[in-house]
């Protein structure tokens, strides 16, 4: 099946820790995006990445680090500088440009930090 | 990419027609209107986009004004499936941009 796939779905860590959360995609999208979401708000743009060996930083990018080595892959890093990192996850994909942009998500990643 | 505002709740009931609004007064003339919804927990799924024309599809109309600076997102039998945060965004198409969402509509649908 074609798609966007995040893992794990829900992640435990210690204070401290760093982690990194996983998003795939087979669609064959240029751009990939993450996405923090607490309860209740809406999506706010952590990094972005429009072509491999590219990414540039959103909104909320500070305590957070993102690599883009392979086309299909765009994992995030939430470092132990990210002060408040329990949050729901989102990961995207769309075409780089195009009249048909529209963006493909995972089902996200609840992490809980403890 | 041009910001959007939309009403924080509405309510609906089950069968009748939901109409979301969404102001975008800044909209360039290169940027689509795209509407998302998304059910508690998951995540966003596209519904329909726009440049100027009225827009129809299985799951939704979209209708943008003459001028562009506002948008309406149409379900035309709300069923309680349909209970989601609706976001409308806009977007450049032609170059490489970021994709900035709002904190949308929550739709509310009641029997």
């Amino acid at each position: 099946d074609g798609g966007i796939t995040q893992s794990p779905k829900y992640l435990f860590r210690k204070e401290g820790q760093n982690v990194t959360l996983s998003c795939e995609q087979n669609l064959n999208h240029d751009a990939m995006y993450w996405y923090r979401q607490d309860p209740g708000q809406g999506l706010r743009l952590i990094y972005y990445s429009q072509i491999v060996n590219d990414f540039q930083k959103g909104d909320i990018a500070e305590g957070y680090s993102v690599s883009r080595e392979k086309k299909e892959s765009f994992p995030l890093t939430v470092t132990s500088a990210q002060k408040n990192p329990t949050a729901f996850y989102l990961c995207a994909s769309s075409d780089r440009f195009g009249n048909n942009a529209e963006a493909f998500f995972g089902q996200g990643t609840r992490l809980t930090v403890v | 990419d041009a910001k959007t505002t939309q009403p924080p709740s509405m309510d609906c009931a089950e069968g009748r027609a939901a109409n979301l609004p969404c102001n975008h007064s800044t909209i360039s003339g290169n940027e689509y209107v795209y509407w998302y919804r998304q059910i508690h927990s998951q995540g966003p799924q596209y519904i329909i986009h726009g440049l100027k024309n009225n827009e129809t599809n299985e799951m939704a109309s979209l209708i943008i004004t003459e001028d562009r600076k506002s948008s309406t997102l149409i379900l035309p039998h709300a069923t309680l499936r349909d209970t989601a945060v609706y976001y409308c965004i806009v977007r450049a198409t032609g170059t490489a941009s970021k994709l900035t969402f709002g904190t949308g509509t929550r739709l509310q649908v009641t029997l």
